[in-house]
């Protein structure tokens, strides 16, 4: 069964610090792992890695695609209270043509003044 | 914002009743996602739409059915309701044969009492 996993669930941090959040998956035929934020309501997109692009910047945030352990980091540099969310990590498989997104259950992360 | 909408925003029904929920699609979209996502967890698929017709289901009895419209918009309908469904229903746009990228809207919640 296709699977996706998290960690740490959740991760309280201070304003300046560091964090790296972990994703995991077994699904059959990988396609591509997607990283979403999710403040209130609507998952917010961040990144897309694929075979053909592991590793992604944006600002603070980066992330990084190990093929080979079948995971993902998603790392947030001196990170600001505005970065409080829940973060999830989603893999699409390449033997659903459905584009069905499989995601994980996320990791609340609070950053505290 | 991503320009995905959803109709309404809560909506409160009670056990056995029948609800619909809207979604329009991003402009130059042409594939509705809907996922379902209980408090704590990680969304969870329903299924998918494109061209009017259904391309995908996850886990989800026959009660949850859907449209979608020449326009793509669609809606998401459940039947008999029971407690467990209450939720946060989000529903997502992208474009069949693009990147696997889905963008979310505000969702609706729903409370079954």
């Amino acid at each position: 069964e296709d699977k996706v996993v998290q960690s740490p669930l959740s991760l309280v941090v201070h304003e300046g610090d560091t964090v790296t959040l972990n994703c995991s998956y077994e699904v059959t035929n990988f396609r591509s792992l997607l990283w979403y934020k999710q403040e209130k309501k609507a998952p917010t997109f961040l990144f897309m890695l694929t075979s053909s692009g592991i590793e992604k910047k944006s600002g603070r945030l980066s992330s990084i695609l190990d093929k080979k352990e079948l995971s993902s980091i998603l790392n947030i540099t001196a990170t600001q209270t505005g970065d409080s969310a829940i973060y999830l990590c989603a893999v699409g498989p390449l033997s659903s043509n459905t584009g069905k997104l499989i995601f994980g259950q996320g990791t609340t992360l609070q950053v505290k003044p | 914002e991503t320009g995905v909408t959803q109709s309404p925003t809560h909506l409160i029904k009670t056990r056995g009743q029948q609800v619909t929920l809207r979604c329009s699609s991003q402009s130059g979209h042409n594939t509705v996602s809907w996922y379902q996502q209980a408090l704590g967890q990680g969304p969870q698929f329903i299924f998918q739409y494109y061209r009017e017709e259904e391309n995908g289901r996850g886990n989800f009895p026959p009660r949850f059915s859907g449209l979608q419209f020449p326009n793509y918009s669609s809606e998401l309908n459940v039947n008999a309701l029971e407690l467990d469904d209450s939720a946060l229903y989000l529903c997502a746009s992208s474009q069949r044969g693009g990147p696997d990228t889905q963008y979310f809207g505000p969702g609706t919640r729903l409370t079954v009492l």
